[in-house]
């Protein structure tokens, strides 16, 4: 089956604009993840869905980051007026945890955002 | 706070010898562990979990509670191995990962 897909791929924004990174989980994937990867370090984590409740926020960066599940499936993660600090790989993540165990997470390609 | 050290950013082995790459982590609680690899254009994957005691592609990783690592050894490096490999520390069963700033692994024939 299809696994978690991210559009766009690349994206390049002047700085101020505004953009919107989406993401495709697993179909019946209850938990979504997102995460920010810059450049030579591990990914770090932005925030987390289980089906469109967002239980956690603590690591959105600034209030200018904001994300949305709506329907608990495709989520999307969007910056307001962009700064040069925003670039990086914005990677989204979905697994289907079962009570009591530790669910593997599945990573999409990610979206390559470069702000000039 | 948690923590995940991964103090070798690039680890360079011939083709047939160990390799071993280093993690350490700082959690007051007892976290699940992984290994999770990222190979030349593509997505990052699970390569194993500390959970399931598996071997995975040759690799395997111990749990030392004592000096709070996770090391990832494999006894003869293959060119496949080469990649970018992340451990990462998962607080509750449900929830974000913490990941280290991942090593790069280079096997030369």
């Amino acid at each position: 089956g299809a696994g978690v897909s991210q559009s766009p791929r690349y994206k390049v924004a002047k700085r101020g604009q505004d953009v919107a990174l989406r993401c495709d989980p697993i179909s019946g994937h209850v938990s979504l993840f997102w995460y920010q990867q810059a450049l030579g370090q591990g990914p770090e984590f932005l925030t987390y869905f289980q089906n469109e409740a967002q239980l956690d926020k603590s690591g959105l960066p600034s209030d200018r980051f904001f994300a949305e599940r709506p329907e608990g499936s495709v989520s999307t993660l969007k910056i307001q007026r962009t700064q040069q600090e925003d670039s990086a790989v914005y990677l989204c993540a979905s697994s289907s945890p079962k009570s009591g165990s530790w669910d593997e997470q599945f990573f999409g390609p990610g979206t390559r955002l470069t702000v000039l | 706070a948690q923590r995940v050290t991964q103090p070798e950013k690039l680890l360079s082995v011939f083709k047939g010898a160990p390799v071993e790459l280093k993690c350490n982590y700082s959690y007051s609680g007892s976290p699940e562990l992984f290994w999770y690899v990222q190979y030349s254009r593509q997505r990052l994957q699970l390569l194993l979990r500390h959970i399931s005691r598996e071997s995975i592609k040759g690799f395997t990783a111990d749990l030392n509670k004592g000096e709070t690592s996770f090391h990832l050894k494999k006894p003869f490096a293959q060119e496949e191995d080469s990649a970018m490999y992340y451990c990462a520390l998962q607080p509750d069963s449900w929830g974000k990962l913490q990941f280290g700033a991942g090593t790069q692994v280079v096997v030369t024939p």
